[in-house]
């Protein structure tokens, strides 16, 4: 089974500063999709930004850029020019494709990061 | 267009209990997966419907049941309330072919006492 290991469990960045969440997972699978999503205090979860796992370009949104090693089986989240908005907790998340196209993530535990003025 | 919707947001129901939660995905989603959000177990997939079938199932017993209907709203009951339920219920919804990226609902907090 797939288990995914978010180590930070809080982290505190400066407003505009650069925040990096460390995310491990474990798989036998070559092919998979691995996702950071946010959950903001008003619970909703909203997707960050993905990566498909036979890309080795890493894939970036905007401010969040991951460093995804496939080797390693490591994918953290890089968050540049941190905002108060930024404040949440933060996922990783992992989804390997399966015969019938059935979709099930398996979450990591997560990381709250705060965002100071 | 609307997001994924889910009703009751909050509920307090007696152990013992059932309960009967609602999602209302995306237009033109035909996927809908449950996930139960707790502080000790994080987030856990409960199962996931597909044109209204089953197509994948976690570990949890069977007091959690659920079924999607012919416009792809889904319901999950609960059966026999145990204090352990009490959890955030997170709905997603995909297209459910292919891949896609879920979207989520604001979940429904279930509280029992």
């Amino acid at each position: 089974a797939q288990t995914v290991t978010q180590s930070q469990p809080e982290m505190s960045v400066q407003e505009a500063e650069t925040v990096t969440l460390s995310c491990t997972y474990d798989t036998s699978e070559s092919n998979y999709y691995l996702f950071w999503y946010k959950q903001p205090p008003s619970r909703q979860m909203i997707l960050v930004i993905r990566q498909e796992a036979y890309k080795q370009q890493n894939a970036t949104e905007n401010r969040f850029s991951v460093n995804f090693q496939k080797a390693a089986k490591s994918f953290s989240l890089k968050i540049s020019d941190s905002q108060l908005g930024d404040t949440a907790m933060y996922f990783c998340a992992f989804m390997k494709p399966s015969q019938g196209g059935s979709e099930k993530l398996v979450f990591g535990k997560g990381t709250k990061l705060t965002v100071n003025p | 267009k609307a997001g994924v919707t889910q009703t009751p947001r909050y509920l307090i129901k007696t152990r013992g209990q059932q309960v009967t939660l609602s999602c209302s995905p995306i237009s033109g989603h035909r996927s809908v997966s449950w996930y139960q959000q707790t502080p000790g177990q994080g987030l856990q997939f409960l199962f996931e419907y597909f044109s209204e079938t089953q197509r994948n199932k976690g570990n949890f017993p069977g007091r959690f049941s659920g079924r999607q209907f012919s416009n792809s709203r889904s319901e999950m009951n609960v059966s026999t309330l145990e204090l352990g339920d009490s959890a955030l219920y997170l709905c997603a919804s995909s297209r459910g072919q292919g891949f896609n990226e879920a979207f989520f609902g604001q979940g429904t907090r279930l509280t029992v006492v």
